[in-house]
């Protein structure tokens, strides 16, 4: 079935430290991807995306994430969290030639940052 | 520019009420998207639409309908209300132009509680 996995349901980290958070898919052919946060009682902002080329893709805030075709991964990382990074981080996948609103989300991580 | 803004921001409902919840896209947007939040199922796609049309539907009974009007502005309505339609909805627009070209944008959703 097709399906969108975040495996870490929360993950802590201290300030400073550096942070990846893991998402795996599975789809016949490789889906656009995209990383999304969401801040206690807000809506969700774009953090990066991936539809083809460069397999490292940077992003707002900081963020960059990898793609890897072997894995079936696209894997968030930060070199160091910030407090302000505190919130819950959602993989999502739009299947290969569908449409940018229909996006299916993984259950997301919450990161929580210790000072 | 305004973002997306989505009325009421809270709502309280009881079961076997119907409830009708309003988005307006960033201007210049054609397509809208709907998404429920809950604790348990996470985040799913209810529908999308473009230029007054119905592109996309999720998986959720007949009781989840929505519509968009001439300007963008969408609606989405719940009959029927049942205590597992708690959740946060939230909105999204896009200008339609296809995935690899544009950027979701998402609203602060609205909040239901059925009792």
């Amino acid at each position: 079935a097709q399906s969108v996995t975040q495996p870490d349901i929360h993950i802590t980290v201290s300030e400073g430290a550096s942070l990846e958070l893991r998402c795996n898919y599975s789809y016949g052919a490789t889906p656009y991807l995209f990383w999304y946060v969401q801040s206690p009682g807000q809506g969700l902002q774009l953090l990066l995306k991936y539809f083809s080329g460069d397999t490292l893709v940077q992003g707002i805030k900081g963020f960059e994430a990898e793609f890897k075709r072997s894995q079936s991964s696209f894997n968030l990382r930060k070199p160091s969290v910030h407090w302000s990074d505190a919130a819950e981080y959602f993989c999502a996948v739009v299947p290969y030639g569908g449409s940018q609103g229909n996006l299916i989300f993984g259950k997301g991580t919450k990161l929580s940052v210790k000072p | 520019k305004a973002g997306v803004t989505q009325t009421p921001r809270y709502l309280i409902k009881t079961r076997g009420q119907q409830v009708t919840l309003s988005c307006s896209p960033i201007s210049g947007h054609r397509s809208v998207s709907w998404y429920q939040q809950t604790p348990g199922q996470g985040l799913q796609f209810l529908f999308e639409y473009f230029s007054e049309t119905q592109r996309n539907k999720g998986n959720f009974p007949g009781r989840f309908s929505g519509r968009q009007f001439s300007n963008s502005r969408s609606e989405m309505n719940v009959s029927t209300l049942e205590l597992g339609d708690s959740a946060l909805y939230l909105c999204a627009s896009s200008l339609g132009q296809g995935v690899a070209n544009e950027k979701l944008f998402f609203g602060s959703g609205t909040q239901l509680s059925v009792l």
